[in-house]
């Protein structure tokens, strides 16, 4: 699976958007973007996932470039609860087996 | 949606003793079930994969005779830390994908803390 890139830390004032940037240069033509957060010692949760179209929950938005190398989350109205590491990850979708392994992930602290 | 969980959600034992993690899917069936190790300010580091009637794939450098799994049935795994030392204290996480959904999503459980004395 494609390697990520993220910073390390970002932080963002309390009901402003979060943009969360990923890159991912080597991702290949079958691969998602995946994106989860880890609230400080609780397990992983799903955010969104996407392929070449941005998409958007009720959790947030993922907007992914044109060449794929490079995908932006965006929380769009950031609360003191989405205080988190933030994983992008790059992974082959739809194949029995597949796992999904954790990079460092972005630390976001929400402020108010 | 989908709920796994895991028990105990903390566990102190005596270094030497065996701790058993159990992970459960409870709305749905888990064809396959990952666990994942996570060492305090680190990320989680995948440690196996277990698919239900089968021995479990161990990840490079984890001692399979030291963290024993087993996934007998399709919504039940454990994880056995035999002889525990303190070195083996971690936060254990484990994850479960339902085999009869179209999206091969993950669920994951909300974590054990191991203490080992």
């Amino acid at each position: 699976d494609a390697k990520t890139t993220q910073p390390t830390s970002m932080d963002c004032a309390e009901g402003r958007a979060a943009n969360l940037p990923c890159n991912h240069s080597t991702i290949s033509g079958n691969e998602y973007v995946y994106w989860y957060r880890q609230i400080h010692s609780q397990g992983p949760q799903y955010i969104i996932h996407g392929l070449k179209n941005n998409e958007t929950n009720e959790m947030a938005s993922l907007i992914i470039t044109e060449d794929r190398k490079s995908s932006t989350l965006i929380l769009p109205h950031a609360t003191l609860r989405d205080t988190a590491v933030y994983y992008c990850i790059v992974r082959k979708n739809m194949e029995y087996g597949n796992k999904l392994v954790f990079g460092a992930g972005t630390i976001l602290r929400v402020k108010s | 949606g989908a709920v796994v969980s895991q028990h105990p959600s903390w566990v102190i034992c005596k270094s030497g003793t065996s701790v058993k993690i159990e992970c459960r899917s409870l709305d749905f069936q888990a064809t396959t079930m990952f666990w994942y190790r996570q060492f305090p300010k680190q990320s989680l580091m995948l440690m196996a994969t277990s698919n239900e009637g089968s021995k479990a794939t161990y990840e490079q450098g984890v001692e399979k005779d030291k963290f024993l799994i087993n996934h007998a049935s399709l919504t039940l795994s454990t994880l056995t830390v035999t002889s525990a030392h303190p070195e083996d204290s971690s936060f254990y996480i484990c994850s479960a994908r339902d085999g009869t959904s179209a999206s091969y999503e993950q669920y994951f459980g909300p974590g054990t803390r191991l203490t080992v004395t």
